[in-house]
């Protein structure tokens, strides 16, 4: 099966800060979906994003496919933004997700 | 339309003892799949069901087992509880317009702990 990286494990910000988090598939995917996975540990869909760019309020998402690897930016960044960040992809007509083991964010004021 | 929901939202078993988790998919979704999450593994596909039928399964023992009714819905059963099974067990539905392609919506999960 695919692998997935995320990329930087942890990360802190103050607060109004902008940051990158990455992902890298070691093949080739058609399906990546970016998720936020608040303290109740329910998972928000944030980009379903196998290719290309994508911009909802402050997050945005780019997938490069060729390349196999996906960045998703947050700008100005908010308290309510801590959280773990997943990225997650599939290959084929499986819906079987493979998940990276995600990026922890804390946001300070 | 409602979001996917799970029931329960917590429950404690003692090792041994077997346990059924309850999913409703979004309306209209005929895709659900289950997912463990561990501290340890992190978020593993458990299996998926498509029209009551189970089309992918991921690499777990024979204890996981699930189903899908007619409605959609899902139910997954662990039998002969271990302690490495407290867990953190959610649930996606997609429409499977497309299979492999559609996006995937969560519930918010059962967190099961095992004494």
């Amino acid at each position: 099966g695919i692998q997935v990286e995320q990329s930087p494990p942890d990360l802190i910000l103050q607060e109004g800060a902008n940051s990158t988090l990455r992902c890298n598939f070691s093949d080739s995917v058609n399906n990546l979906q970016w998720f936020h996975q608040n303290p109740w540990g329910q998972l928000i869909n944030l980009f379903y994003i196998p290719s290309g760019t994508k911009q909802n309020g402050r997050l945005s998402a780019t997938t490069v496919a060729t390349e196999r690897y996906s960045l998703l930016y947050i700008s100005s960044s908010q308290t309510t933004d801590s959280g773990v960040y997943f990225c997650a992809g599939a290959t084929g007509t499986a819906s079987k997700l493979t998940f990276g083991t995600g990026t922890r964010l804390q946001v300070t004021l | 339309k409602a979001g996917v929901t799970q029931t329960p939202r917590y429950l404690i078993k003692t090792r041994g003892q077997q346990v059924t988790l309850s999913c409703s998919p979004i309306s209209g979704h005929r895709s659900v799949s289950w997912y463990q999450q561990t501290p340890g593994q992190g978020l593993q596909f458990l299996f998926e069901y498509f029209s009551e039928t189970q089309r992918n399964k991921g690499n777990f023992p024979g204890r996981f087992s699930g189903r899908q009714f007619s409605n959609s819905r899902s139910e997954m059963n662990v039998s002969t509880l271990e302690l490495g099974d407290s867990a953190l067990y959610l649930c996606a539905s997609s429409p499977d317009g497309q299979p492999g392609l559609d996006t995937q919506y969560f519930g918010p999960g059962t967190r099961l702990t095992v004494l």
